[in-house]
């Protein structure tokens, strides 16, 4: 019930093309959704993150979509960028735990 | 501002020893969380600590334990090494509650051979 999946372990998509990572969770009692951003050899940097109480999220290229009778949440990157190739991974926490739980990671490849 | 800072960088040790990593916040984060990410197995919660205390503890075996300083520094420290525990070991730091995430160190790289 704590877990958190995530897919695809791996995307490449073209310059310009739309970049799309799901996740899905089981325990409705989750109340804060992060997507963080992973360079090699560099800690996770959060990128945007989203609460239950809202559908969609959007800042600048980044998009969060909630679904919460699905249980499930999306980042979609618009206009992709070779930049933006990294390590995505997708969390969950309970505020009062004050611990994420993490999605396994998607490795994005964008190509030029 | 400096970021969340970790020490050493790489460390090498062999099955059986003690592995003491270190983390320093950023300056007025006064909660320090640790991860271990393995390859391929995503991040997993390790410990958290906020105002000198052990606050909330993941999956972990007793082995893995740690501690917080006045100043709000941390210890993690790895006893009996084993070599499933070769794994990149994260800190990061928040203002408590974290309404608004963590921000991470770089991370300590530990292999055990």
């Amino acid at each position: 019930q704590q877990q958190v999946k995530q897919s695809p372990q791996s995307l490449i998509v073209q310059k310009g093309g739309i970049s799309i990572i799901n996740c899905a969770y089981e325990n409705t009692a989750f109340d804060y959704f992060p997507w963080y951003q992973q360079f090699p050899g560099k800690g996770p940097a959060l990128l945007i993150a989203i609460r239950p109480d809202v559908s969609e999220k959007k800042e600048g290229r980044f998009t969060i979509s909630f679904n919460k009778s699905a249980k499930q949440f999306s980042l979609h990157i618009m206009d992709s960028q070779p930049g933006d190739s990294a390590t995505y991974f997708c969390a969950a926490s309970l505020q009062g735990a004050q611990k994420l739980v993490f999605g396994q990671g998607t490795r994005l490849t964008i190509n030029p | 501002e400096a970021g969340v800072t970790q020490s050493p960088t790489h460390l090498i040790k062999t099955r059986g020893q003690q592995a003491t990593l270190r983390c320093s916040p950023i300056s007025g984060h006064t909660s320090v969380y640790w991860y271990q990410q393995a390859l391929g197995l995503g991040l997993q919660f390790l410990l958290w600590y906020d105002e000198g205390e052990e606050r909330n503890r993941g999956n972990f075996p007793p082995r893995f334990s740690g501690r917080q300083f006045p100043n709000y520094s941390s210890e993690l420290n790895v006893n009996a090494l084993e070599l499933e525990d070769s794994a990149l070991y994260l800190c990061a730091s928040s203002l408590v509650p974290a309404f608004y995430g963590y921000t991470f160190g770089s991370g300590t790289r530990l292999t055990v051979v």
